[in-house]
Formats: C-alpha cells, structure tokens, sequence
C-alpha cells in the first residue's frame, strides 16, 4: 500500500517569511495529492491539490510541486501569516484504487510575530 | 459545496459500553464514505471504506467486531465502538466523496465531517 512521509514535523517561521514542508510517497499509481490545514480539534480542510499530470499549482500564497520521477511533492506559502499557524497534512490516492487517503504524519507550523 | 456532518460532536462513556457515531452527507448521496481515526498530536489513519449496502472493508490492524459500520443508507453511515476501552478514546472522522459531475469543481476531492471526540473513562 502506499506509505507517505511528511517534512519537518514542526516548523516555526517569523511572519512574513516562507514556509516549505515536503512529502513523499512510495506508490507510483498515486496520482492525486490533497493538501490539508487542520486547527486543533476541527476537521481537516483541503487548501490545494495537484494531479499527476501537473508540476505546479498556485492559488495566492499557496502553492504546490510534484516531482513525479523522484515521488515526492511540496507545499509553499509565502508571506506567512499568524492565521496560517496550524497542523498541515499531505495525502497521497490513487483515484482508482477506491479513493483512499493516505495522510503524511503532518507539520506543526506556528507563525510567530 | 458538498457537507457531511457528524453526531455526536463528543461522547463521554464508561469502559465496556458501546457508542455510536453517525456520519451524514447532506447534500448528497455518498456510495462511500471512509472512517478515520486521530490520535492526539498524530496523524489520521484509515480504519475502513464504508460501502453502501455491502460489508465494509476494513484496513490491516482494525478489528471488524470491535468497530461495527454500517452504511443502511446513500447519506448515512454509523461506526459502532463495542466494548469500548480506554484506548479508544479518540477523534474520530467520517468522509465522504460526492459523485462526479455533482457539484464539486475537485474530482476525488473528499469532504470531512466534524468529528466526535470519544472520551473511554
């Protein structure tokens, strides 16, 4: 099954600077990579998501990079903000295997001022 | 956008009693729905695909008689904790697909419930 891995586990920038957090995934066939924002005890919420067949996505501060060869993609935010602090998980499905989540084991970022 | 809600938000209960937690789609009609579990400060984890009218399937390491699910219904499905214990308590989340062409402008996009919180005194 598929296994993803999730970079760094905790993150602390300054406002105003970027953050990065890099995932990889071991199943080739996965071909749909959600992005999740998830506040402490609240619901995961989808910020972006990429297909296989795209290398980048941009949407305002939010971005992400799939790197289909080496398996691995990334979530970019610029210009951080203190309401950005939160848990953020990376998934990895394969959209015709039932599509099943795998979630990364998530990055604490905390915006400090 | 498509919602799918949860009952109860939180449930307190004493150890080897049963809870159930019911998972609606509100807004549309779910063939399948997933049931996750979160440990706190870990990430979610799978337990099973709830199918509608048929078995659920359950990941490795879930135990089927302990976390009972049943999808009776195209917007509806429970997860029973029988016995529970304390290590079940837990956050625990439903999510749900809508079909193709509903609505949504993110094919296999899911949509998550709010959770309920089981507390196993």
């Amino acid at each position: 099954g598929e296994n993803v891995e999730q970079h760094p586990s905790t993150l602390s920038v300054q406002e105003g600077d970027s953050a990065v957090i890099k995932c990889t995934y071991s199943d080739s066939a996965s071909n749909y990579f959600p992005w999740y924002k998830q506040e402490l005890g609240k619901r995961p919420q989808l910020i972006i998501d990429i297909r296989s067949n795209v290398g980048e996505k941009k949407d305002q501060r939010i971005a992400v990079t799939l790197n289909k060869t080496a398996k691995h993609f990334s979530l970019h935010i610029t210009e951080t903000q203190p309401e950005d602090s939160a848990v953020y998980f990376c998934a990895g499905v394969y959209t015709g295997g039932g599509n099943k989540l795998t979630f990364g084991t998530g990055t604490q970022l905390k915006v400090e001022l | 956008g498509a919602v799918v809600s949860q009952h109860p938000s939180w449930v307190i209960c004493k150890s080897g009693t049963s809870v159930k937690i019911e998972c609606r789609s509100l807004d549309f009609q779910a063939t399948t729905m997933f049931w996750y579990r979160q440990f706190p400060k870990q990430s979610l984890m799978l337990m099973a695909t709830s199918n509608e009218g048929s078995k659920a399937t359950y990941e490795q390491g879930v135990e089927k008689d302990k976390f009972l699910i049943n999808h009776a219904s195209l917007t509806l499905s429970t997860l029973t904790v029988t016995s529970a214990h304390p290590e079940d308590s837990s956050f625990y989340i439903c999510s749900a697909s809508p079909p193709r062409g509903t609505g949504t402008n993110r094919p296999n996009e899911q949509f998550f419930g709010p959770g309920t919180r089981l507390t196993v005194l």
